[in-house]
């Protein structure tokens, strides 16, 4: 069945660190990606999302690209702020509803 | 406007009890999808509901029910609670099902703590 696989937690940043969090997908059909945020006591919220190959979403300095070849998804954001401490889950639609991976908790230090 | 709406907050029950959570979906929103987040993991899929049929069931037991009234609201029953049923109980709104076409929009949740 369909899966996604993100890099395992926690990980802590100085703040205007870069970020790197991998995402990769196994997927049957051709999925549409997305990445959700979940800030703390909190339900989630759709952070960016992208439909086809090459699609880049992006929204409040988060970027991901939707790579078809190595069936992956990595959010960057070039400079974190405190603020943006909370889990990150990537997650993909096929043929069934939102599919998660098991979420990735970011922690941002001034 | 007014997001998903859940109640109860929190909830603690005991083994063997029954529950039952509700769920308002935004104005205009007619699927409701269910998820269940254990502490430390992804949100898994439940329920899918669109103008008040089951679209789309995940591998729960059928412990695990759930139905969408006329006004698009829902409620996710569990049966016979089991201590591995403690889990934040997400719902999710959207327009319709769709492949991603139509964003899922998610409540703040339902924290269930079986003792």
């Amino acid at each position: 069945g369909d899966s996604v696989t993100q890099m395992e937690g926690p990980v802590t940043l100085s703040e205007e660190a870069f970020l790197t969090i991998n995402c990769t997908y196994t997927a049957t059909g051709y999925p549409s990606l997305f990445w959700y945020v979940q800030y703390p006591g909190e339900g989630l919220q759709l952070l960016l999302k992208a439909t086809k190959a090459d699609d880049k979403g992006s929204n409040k300095g988060f970027e991901a690209t939707y790579r078809k070849e190595t069936t992956s998804f990595h959010l960057e954001k070039g400079s974190v702020q405190v603020s943006d401490s909370a889990v990150y889950f990537c997650a993909l639609i096929d043929n069934t509803p939102l599919v998660f991976g098991k979420g990735t908790r970011l922690s941002v230090i001034a | 406007d007014a997001g998903v709406t859940q109640s109860p907050t929190h909830l603690i029950k005991t083994r063997g009890q029954q529950v039952t959570l509700r769920c308002s979906p935004i104005s205009g929103h007619k699927s409701v999808s269910w998820y269940q987040q254990v502490l430390g993991q992804g949100p898994q899929f439940i329920f899918q509901y669109y103008e008040k049929e089951e679209r789309g069931r995940g591998n729960f037991p059928d412990r695990f029910s759930a139905r969408q009234f006329p006004n698009y609201s829902s409620e996710l029953n569990v049966n016979a609670l089991l201590l591995g049923d403690s889990a934040l109980y997400l719902c999710a709104s959207s327009l319709a099902p769709g492949q991603g076409f139509y964003e899922q929009y998610f409540g703040p949740g339902t924290r269930l703590t079986v003792t």
